[in-house]
């Protein structure tokens, strides 16, 4: 089944203490991606990344990192969380430009920073 | 700067009506559109995707519309369902590699 996974599915922690979430495609996907989704703004791209090795800042990059390693693999790190990174995190991925290409989304991470 | 609107009231209309969602957006013309359908506490899923000289695209009951120069998108799903209750997005072309994403319509059907 085509699918992309997040891990956790729910985390709460507190301010400072460095955390990854974990994100895996199984379709061979080129672009990776990760956003945010808060009330009343919408999802907002953080990072992407074109393909392995290549990476790039989205709208709200600040307060986290993202690596490519590996064409599957797209975790999101967040050195030092503070409370205002609390939200609903979602990983995606497309064959390729999601401008022209479906998305595919994963079940999302909920996210509390105490 | 770039926006995009979608009617933050939700809409609520009875079974086997057609629901209309709208998308607009200011400050810029983009070539591709897209719409997704969210669920409470899933991610998004992809319906459709129109080009700007498309006008118009079906897919069994959606239908979705493009006007460049009204700079809007309308969604519609005829014969709607209670099983079609749920947010519906829109998203833009915002450069080559990247959309930008509306905040949704959430879309109530009524037995």
């Amino acid at each position: 089944e085509a699918q992309v996974t997040q891990n956790p599915r729910y985390l709460i922690t507190v301010t400072g203490k460095k955390l990854t979430v974990t994100c895996s495609q199984n379709m061979n996907h080129e672009y990776m991606s990760w956003y945010r989704q808060d009330p009343g703004l919408g999802l907002r791209q953080i990072y992407y990344s074109m393909n392995v090795e290549v990476t790039d800042k989205g709208d709200v990059p600040e307060g986290y990192k993202v690596s490519r390693k590996e064409k599957r693999n797209f975790p999101l790190i967040l050195e030092s969380p503070s409370p205002n990174q609390t939200s609903l995190y979602f990983c995606a991925s497309s064959f390729r430009t999601p401008v022209l290409y479906e998305q595919y989304f994963g079940p999302g991470t909920r996210l509390t920073v105490t | 700067s770039q926006k995009i609107e979608q009617n933050s009231e939700a809409l609520n209309i009875q079974e086997g009506k057609t629901a209309t969602l709208t998308c607009n957006y200011t400050n810029y013309s983009p070539a591709y559109l897209q719409w997704y359908r969210q669920d409470p506490g899933r991610g998004p899923v992809f319906l459709l995707l129109i080009r700007e000289n498309e006008k118009e695209k079906r897919k069994e009951r959606l239908k979705v519309t493009f006007d460049t120069t009204l700079k809007q998108s309308l969604f519609h799903i005829t014969a709607s369902q209670p099983a079609d209750s749920a947010t519906y997005l829109c998203a833009l072309e915002k450069d080559t590699d990247k959309l930008i994403f509306g905040t949704g319509t959430r879309l109530q059907v009524f037995p």
